[in-house]
């Protein structure tokens, strides 16, 4: 069974300077989709970034970067140039490229906290 | 507005006292599921549906019970709640298989 894994708990960093999400996750399978999701205090679960394990360019959609290490099965997240809005929950997920169920399995998340 | 709408948003409850909560999406996805979270676990997914009619158990399904009589619509019935059933629920979406899935707003069930 696949698993993700975020070992950090909590992380602060100071606006408009960048933050690292580490997630290391661990499958069998060659195909694969890897998620960032945020969660703000609202509890909205709002897609951040996506990456094709297929694909070597790393995925980065404006502020935000991912570091995709296949190899390594690593998936960290870079958000540039913070800001107080991206104080969230942040979880990494996993999704496989076989059978029927489209399954996200989650990490347990990290909570960031971006300081004034 | 494209969106995954949830009702209610907040439930209390007894044991033992039958409920549903709702989902809707109105994009003609194809794929939709339910998830749970809970502190420290993450989100966990509890059934999924690939289209009407068809449906499946994912992860922890103990207790929960879904339909899938429509497209747009994909409730979770709980017969007889227990306190450990006390969670965020959400329902997710998406057009088929693989793509990006989109989130309700959650659903925030306390069971006494």
């Amino acid at each position: 069974a696949q698993t993700v894994t975020q070992s950090q708990p909590e992380m602060s960093v100071q606006e408009a300077e960048t933050v690292t999400l580490s997630c290391t996750y661990d499958t069998s399978e060659n195909n694969y989709y890897l998620f960032w999701y945020k969660q703000p205090p609202s509890r909205q679960m709002i897609l951040v970034i996506r990456q094709e394990a297929y694909k070597q360019q790393n995925a980065t959609e404006n502020r935000f970067s991912v570091n995709f290490q296949k190899a390594a099965k690593s998936f960290s997240l870079k958000i540039s140039d913070s800001q107080l809005g991206d104080t969230a929950m942040y979880f990494c997920a996993f999704m496989e490229n076989t059978g029927a169920n489209s399954k996200l399995t989650f990490g347990k998340g990290i909570t960031l906290s971006v300081r004034p | 507005e494209a969106q995954v709408t949830q009702n209610p948003r907040y439930l209390i409850t007894v044991t033992g006292k039958k409920l549903t909560v709702t989902c809707s999406q109105n994009m003609n996805h194809e794929y939709m599921s339910w998830y749970r979270q809970d502190p420290g676990l993450g989100l966990r997914q509890i059934y999924y549906s690939m289209n009407v009619e068809v449906t499946d158990k994912g992860d922890v399904p103990e207790g929960y019970k879904v339909s899938r009589k429509e497209k747009r619509n994909f409730p979770l019935i709980l017969e007889s709640p227990s306190p450990n059933q006390t969670s965020l629920y959400f329902c997710a979406s998406s057009p088929w298989g693989r793509e990006t899935q989109y989130f309700g707003p959650g659903t925030r069930l306390l069971v006494l």
